[in-house]
């Protein structure tokens, strides 16, 4: 069973492109979440999605940002018109629900790490 | 609001001492998970240890062991015997969810940064 798979490893963009970010979840994992890690810093929730539905997503920035996970494919984390500021590390997670009995912890990929020029 | 507090931006131990790292949350869910990832130089994620708010015992995996103290909203690791190789960030993260719903929440720390010294 193949773990969490992201790509590209590193994204290198100038300020105005797109970068798009690929997140393939371990085989039987509804839920998907993106965060987002700056450098000596902790992961910021972006957005969590269970297949076609976008479930919460409270720490997206309110432009340029966007994220969905299809019924079929990887799920997409899309930046528009990239910044400086948005260079950092892009994880992505994937677990299957949550139950009373068994919390599930959440399945990490190894990260995009997108630069900015 | 949920809130997850990481006091020791940095920590130091010596190779072979035992290590503990604080966690305190915030949460008015009845129904949440405690965990703690390692974050080594090398960026992945990699998970240690989980405790669930129903738990009545601390958790505990290999070397590494879970102080919950659920009255008090802490979660501390607990590292036993340091290794060089424990150097790495630390982070401590909790899950919440309701049953029959949709929601269903993951939130990290800011970290601990631990030197293991020889």
């Amino acid at each position: 069973n193949a773990g969490v798979m992201q790509n590209p490893r590193h994204l290198v963009r100038r300020r105005g492109q797109e970068a798009r970010l690929r997140c393939s979840p371990m085989k039987g994992h509804s839920h998907v979440y993106w965060y987002r890690q700056l450098p000596e810093e902790g992961l910021k929730f972006m957005v969590y999605l269970q297949k076609e539905n976008i479930i919460d997503e409270s720490g997206m920035p309110k432009e340029r940002f966007s994220a969905e996970f299809p019924k079929e494919g990887p799920s997409i984390l899309r930046i528009q018109q990239v910044v400086r500021g948005d260079s950092a590390a892009y994880f992505c997670a994937s677990s299957p629900p949550s139950d009373f009995a068994t919390n599930e912890k959440l399945f990490f990929g190894s990260g995009t790490q997108l630069s900015v020029l | 609001a949920q809130k997850i507090t990481q006091t020791q931006p940095g920590m130091f131990v010596q190779e072979k001492e035992a290590v503990t790292l604080d966690c305190t949350y915030d949460t008015s869910d009845q129904s949440y998970g405690l965990f703690w990832y390692k974050q080594p130089s090398s960026g992945e994620m990699i998970f240690l240890i989980y405790q669930g708010s129903y738990d009545e015992q601390n958790a505990t995996e290999g070397r590494y062991s879970l102080n919950f103290q659920k009255a008090r909203k802490s979660a501390n690791l607990v590292i036993s015997a340091s290794q060089l190789g424990d150097s790495a960030m630390y982070f401590c993260a909790m899950r919440s969810f309701w049953m029959g719903t949709s929601y269903d929440k993951v939130i990290f720390g800011p970290g601990t940064s631990l030197s293991v010294i020889p």
